[in-house]
């Protein structure tokens, strides 16, 4: 089964830009979560999406936004961007363990460069 | 708001040591706690997941545990090798699914 497959891997963006990620889950997997790691502030929850709807939601502005697909493809799109945007924007695939349990697993990240 | 803590923040060992990396958060109230590895300017690879109504896990070399009472989880590496160089994170899951990380622990191991 292939694993979370992450789009772009690297992109370099100028202050004020926009940029659009896109993450595509495991298949039958229906559950997509966004986190934004940076060496200051580690690793923090952006936002969850399940069968298309934002089901959770972490601190952060509302220049960070998402979407997911019906085929649970999920896109997270970041407006007018700032110095401090760049990091490695990892994408989470979950797996219910049917049990109130839920097991994640990473693709390997896109990592954005703002200057 | 869930915490998580990991200690020590880097580690360097010998060859063949046996080491345990350590792991604490604040609210109990977890779904379950995981453990991921990541190299360098890569994702996260998950090691070991323990649910809460479980004490421990183990793949290979590697045990982990949990003590949801006390707020703690151990990742225990035997006979530890220089491809496990890399920083090893945890994870506890809450009710919305969100994981909370602690900031890792940057782990060496000597040839």
């Amino acid at each position: 089964k292939a694993g979370v497959t992450q789009t772009p891997r690297y992109l370099i963006k100028t202050r004020g830009q926009q940029v659009t990620l896109s993450c595509s889950p495991i298949s039958g997997h229906r559950s997509v979560s966004w986190y934004q790691q940076t060496p200051g502030q580690g690793l923090q929850f952006l936002f969850e999406y399940f069968s298309e709807t934002q089901r959770n939601k972490g601190n952060f502005p509302g220049r960070f936004s998402g979407r997911q697909f019906s085929n649970s493809r999920s896109e997270m799109n970041v407006s007018t961007l700032e110095l401090g945007d760049s990091a490695l924007y990892l994408c989470a695939s979950t797996l219910s363990l049917g049990t109130g349990s839920y097991e994640q697993y990473f693709g390997p990240g896109t990592r954005l460069t703002v200057t | 708001k869930q915490e998580v803590t990991q200690i020590p923040a880097a580690l360097s060992v010998p060859e063949g040591e046996n080491l345990v990396l350590n792991c604490s958060f604040t609210d109990s109230a977890i779904y379950n706690l995981q453990w991921f590895r990541q190299d360098p300017g890569k994702g996260l690879t998950s090691l070991l997941l323990i649910q809460s109504s479980q004490r421990e896990q183990t793949s290979g070399r590697l045990n982990a545990s949990l003590d949801k009472s006390s707020g703690r989880s151990t990742l225990y590496i035997a006979a530890s090798q220089p491809g496990d160089s890399a920083t090893y994170l945890c994870a506890a899951t809450g009710s919305a699914r969100q994981l909370t990380f602690g900031s890792g622990t940057q782990l060496t191991v000597l040839p």
